[in-house]
């Protein structure tokens, strides 16, 4: 089974600044198959991108994903107040895991 | 509008059983992979079963292999879990969550259901 490290655990920043959310793979796999959800306390998870790179329906631009391999991040451009969320990564092919979670936080 | 709805949930004491519903609406249900993922007071996310479109190809984590068992019914626009020797372990709230059909990704999540079990 494939595991999934994200860091940081937590991440302090303020809005306008700009965040980047490692996850990493115990084994290669293909970035075809690598997702971003963002959680918000009481909701459910929200399809960010997909296929590593990939943003999903009506995600603004300033979510951007890329890797490969076994190393992949999330980059989030100008914090906006309402990207403070928790945000996971998932491997979808052959197994499904996924990583457990950064926190997003204002400073 | 894309919807769905889990029900199902509640407290249930260790070794008992719990069957869990997803009502879809909004899409063509039948030709999507469906999935359960739960997550944990305070925790990640864990996949827990998928079910392929009819129903042919059914997978389930190790953790819960044997004890829940995924279906779905197709004219219902329904999914279900059946959830027999419930441990502590599996209290969470279970999503139910579809797959999109040119990727695997889950593009659309109920809002859960909670299920509790006690010793």
């Amino acid at each position: 089974e494939i595991v999934l490290t994200q860091s940081p655990g937590t991440l302090s920043l303020s809005p306008g600044e700009g965040a980047t959310l490692s996850c990493r793979a115990s084994q290669s796999v293909s970035s075809s198959y690598l997702a971003w959800y963002q959680q918000k306390p009481g909701q459910a998870p929200r399809l960010l991108i997909y296929g590593a790179t990939t943003r999903a329906t009506g995600i603004p631009d300033r979510f951007s994903g890329s890797g490969s391999g076994t190393d992949f991040t999330l980059t989030i451009s100008r914090l906006e107040p309402e990207d403070f969320a928790v945000y996971h990564c998932q491997h979808y092919i052959s197994s499904i895991t996924f990583g457990q979670g950064t926190r997003l936080e204002i400073k | 509008e894309v919807q769905l709805v889990e029900s199902g949930g509640g407290l249930v004491k260790s070794g008992g059983s719990l069957r869990l519903s997803c009502a879809a609406s909004g899409f063509s249900f039948s030709i999507y992979s469906m999935n359960w993922v739960r997550q944990a007071p305070g925790k990640g996310l864990e996949w827990v079963s998928s079910i392929s479109s009819g129903s042919r190809y059914i997978h389930y984590a190790d953790s819960v292999r044997g004890r829940f068992t995924i279906s779905r019914d197709n004219s219902k626009t329904s999914l279900y879990l059946q959830m027999n020797n419930l441990r502590a372990e599996d209290t969470a709230v279970y999503y139910c969550a579809r797959e999109m059909i040119t990727d695997a990704a889950f593009d659309v999540w109920g809002q859960g259901t909670m299920v509790t079990i006690s010793s």
